[in-house]
């Protein structure tokens, strides 16, 4: 298994610019999400999926949008790149738990520069 | 909303001195896990803690979570240079959605040879 896989691994954009991160997972975890990283800030939730067609908002989701057509794929998208969104994303992925949280995997990120 | 501090943010000790990080909820929580991120690295998990005092040991780290479950700590014993990297704890609140899991700011820990 390939585990979380995240695409690209690094990016520069300019103000204004839109892209896409993708992530994949072939665990077939159903629990997927983004997390944005800076410095001192640790780990905070910008959206989250608890499986195919079903996504919701974390703590910092404003400037991104994301939509899970399948399980494999959970995709975030800058639409207006700003210099604030300038961090490094994780995405990550676990199984459901019978009312505990699994074991949360994460990808090797996505380091973001938008000047 | 849910909250999770964790203290300190840095933590310099020499090889073989202990080390410990806390980690406080300002609700109760369900369970609380740790991570472990290297420089440059991702988050990795750590463990999962669930029941009121549990305490659980792997190798020379201690992971207790509180009678109330509101606050946890990560002790390592006799640091090594391998030891070096960010902790972070996690919590999932007893009432939120299961997707939602809150990260503490996370201690930096640095071993000095």
């Amino acid at each position: 298994n390939a585990g979380v896989t995240q695409t690209p691994k690094f990016q520069v954009l300019k103000t204004g610019q839109s892209m896409t991160l993708q992530c994949a997972q072939d665990m077939n975890h159903e629990y997927m999400s983004w997390y944005r990283q800076d410095p001192g800030m640790g780990l905070r939730l910008i959206h989250y999926s608890v499986g195919a067609g079903i996504t919701d908002q974390g703590e910092v989701p404003n400037g991104y949008n994301v939509s899970r057509s399948t399980t494999e794929d959970f995709p975030l998208r800058l639409l207006s790149a700003a210099p604030s969104q300038t961090s490094v994303y994780f995405c990550a992925s676990r199984r459901p738990g019978q009312g505990l949280w699994e074991t949360q995997y994460f990808g090797p990120g996505t380091r973001l520069l938008v000047l | 909303g849910q909250q999770v501090m964790q203290i300190p943010q840095y933590q310099h000790v020499q090889e073989g001195e202990d080390f410990t990080t806390y980690c406080n909820s300002s609700t109760t929580l369900s369970n609380i896990q740790w991570y472990k991120q290297r420089p440059g690295g991702h988050p990795v998990f750590l463990i999962q803690l669930v029941k009121s005092g549990e305490v659980k040991k792997q190798k020379r780290l201690t992971f207790q979570f509180g009678e109330a479950k509101k606050n946890s700590s990560l002790h390592i014993t006799a640091t090594q240079t391998t030891d070096v990297g960010t902790y972070f704890c996690a919590g999932n609140d007893r009432g939120s959605t299961l997707g939602r899991l809150y990260f503490g700011r996370g201690t930096q820990l640095t071993v000095w040879p």
